[in-house]
């Protein structure tokens, strides 16, 4: 059963940008993942489906500012331009065995 | 435009039982594997329980497994959880989403296990 890191937190000023990175655990490397926001109070958003190889399918109406990418076991999310909206906190997730599996989530705040 | 309504939640005694439904629209419902994913108050988010289109494979989380039942009505458009014994642990807002392809989330359902 793979299993999904993230940092707790991250931070970044407005109209900068900023890399989120989930970690698949050993032996899971080529898993694909999907990424989710969640806005306080909100429920969960899709981002995107990245692969392995830095492919990645965005959701419907999900900005451009948002993209994805690979590197062996890691997977990225980065937000460019950063807006207060931005503010969020971040989900990977992926499926084995068990449909869902999810990492803890990063809250990312817009300074 | 695709769409997923919980109902259902509320507040409920150690030990008591409630039934989440989902209703979709906008998309064949019949097509699609559907799920309950829950979140405990300022916590992440937890798989719950998985049920294929035509309700041939279901599956539960072991936090959950023989208290809920996950079922389907194709006819209906809508999905169901059926929780038991429920306990304070199960405090959560429960999300209906759909899956494969791009996922699509619903708005959830607060339900509070309290005495």
């Amino acid at each position: 059963q793979p299993v999904l890191t993230q940092s707790s937190s991250a931070s970044a000023s407005l109209g900068s940008s900023v890399k989120l990175t989930c970690t698949l655990s050993s032996g899971h490397s080529s898993y694909i993942i999907a990424w989710h926001q969640q806005q306080p109070g909100k429920a969960p958003r899709y981002l995107m489906k990245l692969e392995g190889s830095g492919s990645y399918n965005k959701g419907s109406g999900v900005p451009d500012r948002f993209s994805g990418s690979s590197s062996g076991a890691d997977r990225y999310l980065t937000i460019s331009n950063l807006q207060f909206e931005d503010e969020a906190d971040y989900y990977c997730e992926t499926w084995d065995s068990n449909p869902w599996v999810f990492g803890g989530g990063t809250k990312l705040t817009v300074l | 435009e695709v769409q997923l309504v919980e109902s259902g939640g509320g507040l409920v005694k150690p030990g008591g039982s409630l039934r989440l439904s989902c209703a979709a629209s906008g998309f064949t419902f019949s097509s699609y594997s559907m799920n309950w994913v829950r979140q405990a108050p300022g916590k992440g988010l937890e798989w719950v329980s998985s049920i294929s289109s035509s309700s041939s494979y279901i599956y539960y989380a072991d936090s959950v497994k023989g208290r809920f039942t996950i079922s389907r009505d194709n006819a209906k458009n809508s999905l169901y959880l059926q929780m038991n014994s429920l306990r304070a642990e199960d405090t959560a807002v429960y999300y209906c989403a759909r899956r494969p392809g791009v996922v699509i989330w619903g708005q959830g359902t607060l339900v509070t296990v309290s005495s």
